[in-house]
């Protein structure tokens, strides 16, 4: 148990659907983060958030919509994806200080297939 | 090309044995650099996290090793168990702007 908790834990969507994935940290830190994790491929970062606010988004497509609505709570709203856009998607959490950037604590991911 | 490579992509070795995995970077200047390991289905979990100024970190019957100087670090599993058997990755973390670079991982898998 890490202190991040992701749900639901598998994901199965039409391209045509919408859905959402949650993540919840326990830990009392103040940055979220989510990533992708392709087959093969490094994780990949698609959004953070540093005291509830977006501090980055690294080009991510606009189908993925990312949403914190305070520092415990992270979702990531899902709409019209692409079969390519099947990966784990994994929620971390760290305490970010002053040009810091802390420990990152997982989830057990969101495993998405998209058909 | 990735900022961060590791080898072997895949190695399998018997229970019991010792195992070396190879961490090579290219990103600098660097704040620190993580070990981490996940299941398979899991997310990571975090072995080790040394600095620039550290040579090795242990945990348990992992040890990391770190050469600032070629660039490398190395992942040592002494007296491999099952529970072993998952993906080892290495992350950069860049020193300033404090991202993160993450290597594809070395996928360890150990038999009996």
């Amino acid at each position: 148990e890490t202190g991040v908790t992701q749900t639901p834990r598998h994901l199965v969507m039409g391209m045509t659907n919408k859905k959402s994935l949650k993540c919840e940290q326990h830990l009392g830190h103040n940055a979220m983060y989510w990533y992708k994790q392709s087959a093969k491929k490094p994780l990949e970062l698609m959004f953070v958030y540093s005291l509830e606010e977006r501090v980055e988004n690294n080009s991510v497509p606009s189908r993925f919509s990312p949403e914190c609505p305070n520092s415990s709570h992270l979702f990531l709203h899902l709409h019209t994806l692409q079969p390519e856009d099947s990966a784990l998607y994994l929620c971390a959490s760290s305490q970010h200080g002053t040009g810091v950037t802390g420990e990152l604590f997982f989830g057990e991911g969101s495993r998405l297939t998209v058909l | 090309k990735n900022q961060v490579e590791q080898s072997p992509q895949s190695l399998i070795i018997l229970e019991g044995k010792n195992c070396t995995l190879q961490c090579n970077y290219t990103v600098s200047p660097f704040s620190n650099l993580r070990w981490y390991k996940q299941d398979t289905g899991r997310g990571p979990v975090s072995l080790t996290i040394m600095t620039f100024s550290e040579n090795t970190k242990s945990n348990g019957r992992y040890t990391a090793t770190l050469d600032a100087d070629t660039k490398q670090s190395s992942l040592h599993i002494t007296a491999s168990q099952l529970s072993d058997s998952a993906s080892y990755i290495c992350v950069v973390i860049l020193y300033g702007n404090n991202r993160l670079a993450f290597g594809k991982g070395n996928q360890v898998v150990v038999i009996p």
